[in-house]
Parts: structure tokens; C-alpha cells; sequence
């Protein structure tokens, strides 16, 4: 258990509906990061907060969007899906927005199947 | 803009075989580089790290050597085991431009299967 605390780890919905991503992070950290893993594109940063704020996005559509909430987890809404937004996501945290000379800690996925 | 690139794979080796997975980058600036392994159905896990030139990162019988003269950061392992196969994902970590923080750039990573 990487302490980084993921739900729902699988979730299959329709085109166009709309769902959330939740996640916890370990204990400590403040910073939360949420990653899509395709297998064309690989490992895609898509956004980071930093203890309630926005600090860096990525290639994050405009469909997509997230929160850190005053306890620290995070949620990603993801709207309007389509069949090509089905992949892992994501979440991994560290404790703060400096040099990552640990590197995160990431939560074991969330695999979204959108039919 | 930061990138990674990573050998294709997947590679297939056989149990005690030597390993290397080869991994360049190009930055703006020092960053530091990662190599993260994630084993069938889990996420990401820290493998090793190096912070700054000809630092070695090593973990487990897997090392890596930050080259800044060659911008390279080669994951081996002397002799593999069927527990080792995974894909394997290079990273560096550098500020984001005007984000004032830092945030991890992926190769596309490795598939590594070991045969008994």
C-alpha cells in the first residue's frame, strides 16, 4: 500500500455521461497530481494542486476538471466522455511543490472503460 | 519543451540475462532523473533516482548513471529474474514554466518480460 488512496479502481459508463475520480493522498503530502495512461500516449500529466490551489495543468481537456478540497484529497470530473477518454487514471502526491528529488507516490489507478 | 525518450520495447529476456534499458532526455536546465517501475494491475513505484550529474541511482540490483555529457540515464541490472517483469518508465523532474513547482515528464516506458 503506497498510502496514496484511489476510487473506484474500475468504473465503465456510456459516451457522454459524466463521472469522478477520487483521491486521497498519503499522509503528509500536500500536492496532488493526476496522470492519463493510454497506451498510445503513454503517461499524460494532466493537472496539479497544491493545497486547495492550481498550479500547473497539462494537456487536460477542457471536458475534464479538478479539485483539492480543504482536507487535501482530490476529485477529477471527467464530462461528456467519449470512447477515446477510456484509460488508467492516475493520482500520486508529494509532500510539496519543490524539487521532486523523491518523487511522487502514486495510487494504484483508476481503469475507466467508456462504451 | 522537457521530453524523454525511452528504447521500444517489449523486451524479452531470459532469467539471469543482463539487462539495459537505455533512456535520453532533453531539459532546459539540471533536472533530476527517475527511473519508476509498475508492476501488472498496480500503479507506479520509485525505482531509483539521481539528482545531478554522475550521480548513481541504484535499488534492488538496478542502477543508473546520470550522463549530462551523453543527457542519458540508462536503467541496467546485471542478472533478471521472472520477478522483474514489468514496464519500466524513465522520468525527469523539472519546474513547470510559470507554475513556480515542479512536475515529472515520462518516457512512454518499457515493457520487460523475463522467461524462466
Amino acid at each position: 500500500d503506497s498510502g496514496v488512496t484511489q476510487t473506484p479502481k474500475h468504473l465503465i459508463t456510456a459516451t457522454g455521461q459524466r463521472v469522478t475520480l477520487r483521491c486521497s493522498p498519503r499522509s503528509g503530502d500536500l500536492s496532488v497530481y493526476w496522470y492519463q495512461q493510454s497506451l498510445d500516449q503513454g503517461l499524460q500529466f494532466l493537472i496539479q494542486y497544491y493545497n486547495g490551489e492550481e498550479r500547473a495543468k497539462g494537456n487536460i481537456l477542457e471536458r475534464f476538471s479538478a479539485q483539492q478540497f480543504p482536507d487535501l484529497h482530490s476529485e477529477l470530473n471527467l464530462s461528456s466522455l467519449e470512447l477515446g477518454d477510456s484509460a488508467l487514471y492516475f493520482c500520486a502526491s508529494s509532500v510539496a511543490v519543490g524539487q521532486v528529488v523523491s518523487g511522487y507516490t502514486f495510487g494504484s489507478g483508476t481503469r475507466l472503460t467508456v462504451v | 519543451g522537457n521530453s524523454v525518450t525511452q528504447m521500444e520495447g517489449p523486451v524479452t529476456l531470459s532469467e539471469e540475462a543482463f539487462l539495459t534499458i537505455n533512456c535520453t532526455y532533453t531539459a532546459t536546465g539540471y533536472p533530476s532523473l527517475f527511473w519508476y517501475v509498475q508492476y501488472p494491475g498496480e500503479g507506479l513505484q520509485l525505482l531509483l533516482k539521481a539528482t545531478k550529474a554522475d550521480d548513481k541511482g541504484s535499488n534492488k540490483g538496478f542502477e543508473a548513471t546520470y550522463r549530462k555529457e551523453t543527457t542519458s540515464f540508462h536503467l541496467e541490472k546485471g542478472s533478471v529474474q521472472v520477478s522483474d517483469s514489468a514496464v519500466y518508465f524513465c522520468a525527469l523532474s523539472l519546474p513547470a514554466p510559470g507554475a513556480g513547482s515542479y512536475q515529472l515528464t515520462f518516457g512512454k516506458g518499457t515493457k520487460l518480460s523475463v522467461i524462466p
